[in-house]
């Protein structure tokens, strides 16, 4: 069965860390873009990052620039999301998506995880 | 970056009836290399993720009933439910996955029941 399962959210204080985790099976993720997608509290969907195969090209939504970094190992066939400095717009469900299509990110997600929470709050 | 605005924001339509939402970007998302518009519909329900429903803008994903469709191009799109069921309830989705990313979504619109 192919599937996507996020891990590593949680409650941190607003300039803290947090590492995200997806793990992926049933397909061959190195073959696949990844992306991360998060969604706030009955707000709607807004795309974050995603990273290329062989992680020669990432590409971030503006808000997060230069706070989070995406990244994979495909050894371990996992995403990543390293987020620093957050702040209490950060707070969102976190989804891991993967595109329909190998070798592209120019397609529409098929498979989604879960999502893990995200709460920044002192 | 490219703006995707949604319409209406929310929608209550009667049981077997018909439910249109609009999708609008803020520049073509359609490639004319291959005639592809990059745009992509997708249904979400309470705790749930995002479900694919339609890409390309107008070719349903597997397993979707055909009384979803979609069309239009270039800057335009509507995603159409002919006859709705109860089971439609939710939130909808339109996505731009063209060219370099940020691929962006739309607001969402609420469908509901009348």
């Amino acid at each position: 069965e192919v599937q996507l399962v996020e891990s590593g959210g949680g409650l941190v204080q607003p300039g803290g860390s947090l590492r995200l985790s997806c793990a992926a099976s049933g397909f061959t993720f190195s073959s696949y873009w990844m992306s991360w997608v998060r969604q706030a509290p009955g707000k709607g969907l807004e795309w974050v990052a995603n990273i290329k195969q062989d992680e020669s090209e990432k590409y971030y939504v503006d808000s997060v620039k230069g706070r989070f970094t995406i990244s994979r190992d495909n050894a371990k066939n996992s995403l990543y999301l390293q987020m620093n400095s957050l702040r209490a717009e950060d707070t969102a469900v976190y989804y891991c998506a993967r595109p329909s299509t190998i070798g592209s990110s120019n397609r529409a997600s098929d498979i989604w995880g879960q999502g893990t929470m995200v709460t920044v709050s002192s | 970056d490219i703006v995707m605005t949604q319409s209406p924001d929310s929608l209550a339509v009667s049981l077997g009836e018909r439910a249109t939402i609009n999708c609008k970007s803020s520049q073509s998302v359609l490639y004319s290399s291959n005639n592809k518009n990059y745009l992509a519909w997708y249904q979400q329900k309470p705790g749930q993720p995002p479900n694919l429903l339609i890409y390309w803008a107008s070719t349903r994903e597997s397993g979707v009933p055909d009384r979803f469709s979609g069309s239009g191009s270039g800057t335009d799109f509507t995603l159409t439910i002919s006859s709705l069921q109860a089971e439609d309830v939710a939130v909808y989705y339109c996505q731009q996955y063209y060219g370099t990313p940020p691929h962006t979504f739309g607001q969402g619109t609420k469908l509901e029941i009348k």
